[in-house]
């Protein structure tokens, strides 16, 4: 049963530029959400998509984006990078009617 | 609005000795309440977590917490520790809403340290 799966792993980026991060969820998983975990601090809660839709979002800027495919598979765009949008991006999956949430690896990224 | 304190940034501890990592946290409804593992360079991975039910709970790696609803903390214990232990710890909170949403808030972190 494979877990949550993101892609890429490591990723550098320079100021001004676009990513894009991919999450797979957790085999029969419907629901995901992404975190930010700047270096030394706890995960933030960045949004949550079921059901194709952005159900929820946290204090983060519209240049902050995603999307949910019919698989359940889920990006996550950050446009016009700062500096101080280097972290580690965590996706993190769970049943729409469940509590517990599984993570992935996560994506580190540094803007430069 | 809903808050997750652990009290303590970094514990050091020998090996085979006892440790509890203590988690506060704020909230006006019913919660459920996680504790996460980091290993360095590595994502979150669930410990245990109290949804329902008897209020203590058990890891398989031998954690345990108890969750004290009128102290609203969620501490985390280990009789023992173990080299392999050291890693961060991070305590959460989830809302119980109607609807499912199942956003975690976390706290800062506690850094166990354990030493030979």
């Amino acid at each position: 049963d494979a877990g949550v799966t993101q892609s890429p792993t490591h990723l550098i980026k320079t100021r001004g530029q676009q990513v894009t991060l991919r999450c797979s969820p957790k085999s029969g998983h419907d629901t995901v959400s992404w975190y930010q975990q700047a270096l030394g601090q706890g995960p933030q809660f960045i949004f949550q998509y079921y059901e194709e839709e952005e159900r929820q979002r946290g204090n983060f800027p519209d240049r902050f984006s995603g999307h949910q495919f019919p698989n359940y598979s889920s990006e996550l765009n950050v446009n016009a990078l700062l500096l101080g949008d280097s972290a580690l991006y965590l996706c993190a999956s769970s049943l729409e009617s469940r509590a517990t949430i599984y993570f992935g690896e996560g994506s580190w990224l540094t803007v430069v | 609005a809903q808050s997750v304190t652990q009290l303590d940034s970094q514990v050091p501890v020998f090996e085979e000795a006892p440790v509890e990592l203590r988690c506060n946290y704020s909230s006006s409804v019913s919660v459920y309440l996680f504790w996460y593992v980091q290993y360095p360079n590595q994502g979150l991975q669930l410990l245990l977590k109290y949804l329902s039910g008897s209020t203590l709970v058990e890891s398989i790696n031998g954690f345990e917490a108890e969750f004290n609803k009128s102290q609203t903390s969620f501490h985390l214990r280990k009789p023992s520790v173990h080299i392999s232990d050291t890693a961060e710890y991070f305590c959460a909170v989830s809302v119980d809403v109607s609807g499912g949403y199942n956003k975690l808030i976390f706290g800062a972190g506690t850094r166990l340290a354990v030493h030979p």
